[in-house]
Parts: C-alpha cells; sequence; structure tokens
C-alpha cells in the first residue's frame, strides 16, 4: 500500500531555533517528492520538489533531503520565524504519467515568541 | 509565480442546496485540475482529476452524480456539490498543473480552499 508517514505529529519550537521534520514512504514507482507548507484554512504552497536522482534541494530557510535508498526525506528549517507556524506536508508523486499524489498527514509547527 | 484562484472562500447552506465552486488558473493554461476533500487533521484525499476538454477521473469511492465536474475551458474548472447534506461538510481544495513534458515533475498549484458548511 502508498504510505507516506510524517513525524513528528507536531511541534513546538522557539523563534529562532532551527529544527528538521521527517518524512518516510513507501510509494512505488516513485517519481518525485514534495514538501508544501500548508497554514490553517489555506491552500498548500510548494517549498521543494525532488527528483529521484537528487539529494538536497533548498529554498531560503528551508532544506529538503532525499534518500531514495532508504526512502526518506526531511525538511530543514533554519532560523524560525513566527510565520513560519504552519502544517508541513510530505508528498510523494507516483510516476505513473499522470500527477497522482500520495499525501502524508503532516508536521504541525508552532514556533514560539 | 502561478496563482490558483479558488471562489467561494466560504460556504453556509442548508441541507438539499446544490453548491458550486470555481477553480480558475490566473496567470497560466492549466491542462489539468484536480479536486481534493479535507477534513480535520487529516491529510487532502484527492477525489478527481480532469482535463480541459474531457470527462473527469473520479476516484475510487467518490460519486460522480453528487460531484459534479466541469473543466471547459484551460483556466476554469467548476465542483458542483448537489443535493449537499450535513455530511458534505468539509475544506474542499482545488489545484492546476500546467502539464508539458516531464509532466509528474510538474508542480501543483493549489487554490486557498473553500469550507462548505451544511447546515
Amino acid at each position: 500500500k502508498n504510505q507516506v508517514e510524517q513525524s513528528p505529529q507536531s511541534l513546538i519550537i522557539l523563534e529562532g531555533k532551527n529544527c528538521t521534520l521527517q518524512c518516510n514512504y513507501t510509494v512505488s514507482p516513485f517519481s518525485n517528492l514534495r514538501w508544501y507548507k500548508q497554514d490553517t484554512g489555506r491552500g498548500p504552497v510548494s517549498l521543494t520538489i525532488m527528483t529521484f536522482s537528487e539529494n538536497t534541494k533548498s529554498n531560503g530557510r528551508y532544506t529538503a533531503t532525499l534518500d531514495a535508498d532508504t526512502k526518506q526525506s526531511s525538511l530543514h528549517i533554519t532560523a524560525s520565524q513566527l510565520s513560519d507556524s504552519a502544517s508541513y506536508i510530505c508528498v510523494v508523486t507516483l510516476n505513473t504519467g499522470f500527477q497522482k499524489l500520495v499525501f502524508g498527514t503532516g508536521t504541525r509547527l508552532l514556533v514560539s515568541p | 509565480g502561478a496563482v490558483v484562484s479558488q471562489h467561494p472562500s466560504r460556504v453556509i447552506c442548508k441541507s438539499g442546496t446544490s453548491v458550486k465552486i470555481e477553480c480558475r488558473s490566473l496567470d497560466f493554461q492549466a491542462t489539468t485540475m484536480f479536486w481534493y476533500r479535507q477534513f480535520p487533521k487529516q491529510s487532502l484525499m484527492l477525489m478527481a482529476t480532469s482535463n480541459e476538454g474531457s470527462k473527469a477521473t473520479y476516484e475510487q469511492g467518490v460519486e460522480k452524480d453528487k460531484f459534479l465536474i466541469n473543466h471547459a475551458s484551460l483556466t476554469l474548472s467548476t465542483l458542483t456539490v448537489t443535493s449537499a447534506h450535513p455530511e458534505d461538510s468539509s475544506f474542499y481544495i482545488c489545484s492546476a498543473s500546467g502539464g508539458g513534458q516531464a509532466y509528474s515533475n510538474q508542480p501543483q498549484h493549489f487554490g486557498d480552499g473553500t469550507r462548505l458548511s451544511i447546515l
């Protein structure tokens, strides 16, 4: 069964600190892995997309890593800001020629002052 | 960047009413549009995929007569929830992709969702 699991479910950190979110997947055939940020009551916003051959990709203070052998990914947030408070969703695309996405349940991050 | 506009953002209506939700790609041509449903604290669940000018492809368990999808142009798709009931209350989100080469690696751009509440 195609699944994407994320940990932790929720996380509270102090403003300015770094954090790392984890994603494990059992999806086949694999096309790419995406990280999205979703603010409460809003649609997801793309942070990164990584294909099989990419190990790391950065977008500002966000850095995603991918280990296709162990089927693990992480999202590292540097120097967190209050506006980083949101759900972060790991999504894997099936390699079927169509954009069939398998969503994780997300990690809820709260950055406190 | 690519912008997807979804309207309305919130709907509250009586049971039995039909509700139409619009999804527009503002600055790109959306070859394919997707409709998702999200319950509180759960992940997005794909309801259907639609290609411009074609009938939508519905996921297993999604009633096509209940959730009517129209994708008549490259910039507009609509989802109509027919004879809505309280169990249809949810957060509905559309997304759009421009297609082209390496289709599966194309980004999906999401709208801001529609909160549907059926009384």
